[in-house]
């Protein structure tokens, strides 16, 4: 099946500064990729959908300029979490949209603790 | 109500039996059927998918959809400790996706 690898696996940051998660789809293009965050024990929570060449789309409550998406290729979407807070910490999970199987398919995940 | 229903769990069985999960869904342009398993601190991973109304089998796993009553199922025939997993059903409707809230399953030695 399709492979979506995300990037870093976990990283740690100081409060204040940034840090960039990777998503890219392996074999196939994306045109359309999607950010969850998910707090332990809990269901995904979709953060943004983000597609190839235009703006992202985000969900209520998600502040688009904390959480920037930039969706630059049709195989890459990258996640930025501005001056973060250790509130931001969590597992944050993408996803990439397969229009020729008409399904998705999740990357690894990416643990961020902000310390 | 929310567009898709799924039992949060947790479900436990002992090894070997046939686990069945179940999804209700509201939408009835839904197309697309899918199942995820989640693993503690991983992303999902795709099981299966199915288009229409049915049974689709792969290995000891069955998708079931039926598009009259709105519902899914996932059945796992000899389950096994390594089946232990959250899993999310998911459904499509033109590239709009929504997903359950998973449910939890134990598989117990």
């Amino acid at each position: 099946g399709a492979v979506v690898s995300q990037h870093p696996s976990w990283v740690i940051c100081k409060s204040g500064t940034s840090v960039k998660i990777e998503c890219r789809s392996l074999d196939f293009q994306a045109t359309t990729m999607f950010w969850y965050r998910q707090f332990p024990k809990q269901s995904l929570m979709l953060m943004a959908t983000s597609n190839e060449g235009s703006k992202a789309t985000y969900e209520q409550g998600v502040e688009k300029d904390k959480f920037l998406i930039n969706h630059a290729s049709l195989t890459l979407s990258t996640l930025t979490v501005t001056s973060a807070h250790p509130e931001d910490s969590s597992f944050y999970i993408c996803s990439a949209e397969d229009r020729g199987e008409n399904t998705i398919y999740f990357g690894e995940g990416s643990w961020l603790t902000v310390v | 109500q929310k567009e898709v229903e799924q039992d949060p769990g947790p479900l436990s069985v002992p090894e070997g039996a046939i686990v069945s999960l179940n999804c209700t869904y509201s939408n009835s342009a839904f197309q697309y059927f899918m199942w995820y398993r989640q693993y503690s601190r991983k992303g999902p991973e795709l099981l299966m998918y199915t288009y229409s109304s049915g049974n689709k089998e792969d290995g000891r796993f069955t998708a079931q959809v039926d598009k009259s009553s709105k519902y899914i199922s996932l059945f796992i025939r000899d389950s096994q400790p390594s089946d232990s997993a959250t899993y999310l059903c998911a459904m499509d409707n033109f590239n709009k996706f929504y997903f359950g809230s998973g449910t939890k399953l134990n598989v117990k030695p």
